[in-house]
């Protein structure tokens, strides 16, 4: 089975700033990597899927990079709806299998 | 609108049966994978199962195998998840996802807005 460990487990930052996140998976996922953003009694929302490629209404400073094991989701200048817990999640073929990171908290430093 | 909408909030007893429901509208309901995901208490996302409506091929995480069963009625568009019998390490939010259509494969690009389930005596 994958595992997948995000890091750092919380990040304190201010609006404006760059946050960097990072997703190592224990093998190669290819780029079969998404990235997903929950707030406090929401379901998670999909931000990135195929490692790089932003979903639909998602705005352009996020971004996704990396492929194989490592993996970074990035935004450019945070604002204030972007503190939040945010997963990395990877699917497998065979057998077929999906699993989450544990997630890395974004919080207002 | 593209959603799912989850059946309501439930408090059952250790040892009670419970099915809840995710009823998928707005898209072809038959032609995309439905997962489940529980987020207990506090904590993270683990991935349940998922669920071909077209043709009810199920696949499930080792981790819940045996544990749960994930069915659906495409004739009403509807995924469920259902217990024979609760413990209380079952109380939980349970999302269901709908899998990303190409290119989006490996994703969950819907989200219902969650069941949380809470077993108590």
């Amino acid at each position: 089975e994958i595992v997948l460990t995000q890091s750092p487990a919380t990040l304190s930052l201010s609006p404006g700033e760059r946050a960097t996140l990072s997703c190592r998976a224990s093998q190669s996922v290819s780029s079969y990597l998404a990235w997903y953003q929950q707030k406090p009694g929401q379901a998670p929302r999909l931000l990135i899927y195929d490692a790089s490629n932003r979903a639909t209404g998602i705005p352009a400073r996020f971004s996704g990079s990396g492929s194989g094991t490592d993996f970074t989701l990035t935004i450019s200048s945070l604002e204030p709806e972007d503190f939040a817990v945010y997963y990395c999640q990877q699917r497998s073929n065979w057998p077929l299998m999906y699993t989450f990171g544990q997630g890395t908290k974004l919080e207002i430093k | 609108e593209v959603q799912l909408v989850q059946s309501g909030a439930e408090v059952k007893k250790p040892g009670e049966s419970l099915k809840i429901s995710c009823k998928g509208s707005g898209y072809s309901f038959t032609s995309y994978w439905i997962g489940w995901v529980r987020q207990m208490p506090g904590k993270g996302l683990e991935w349940m199962g998922i669920i071909y409506p077209g043709d009810s091929d199920t696949r499930y995480s080792p981790s819940f195998q045996g544990q749960v069963t994930i069915s659906a009625d495409k004739s009403i568009s509807t995924a469920y998840l259902q217990w024979s019998s609760l413990k209380a390490s079952d109380t939980a939010m349970y999302y269901c996802a709908r899998r990303g259509g190409y290119p989006a494969l490996d994703a969950f690009d819907i989200w219902g807005q969650g069941t949380m389930v809470t077993v108590s005596s």
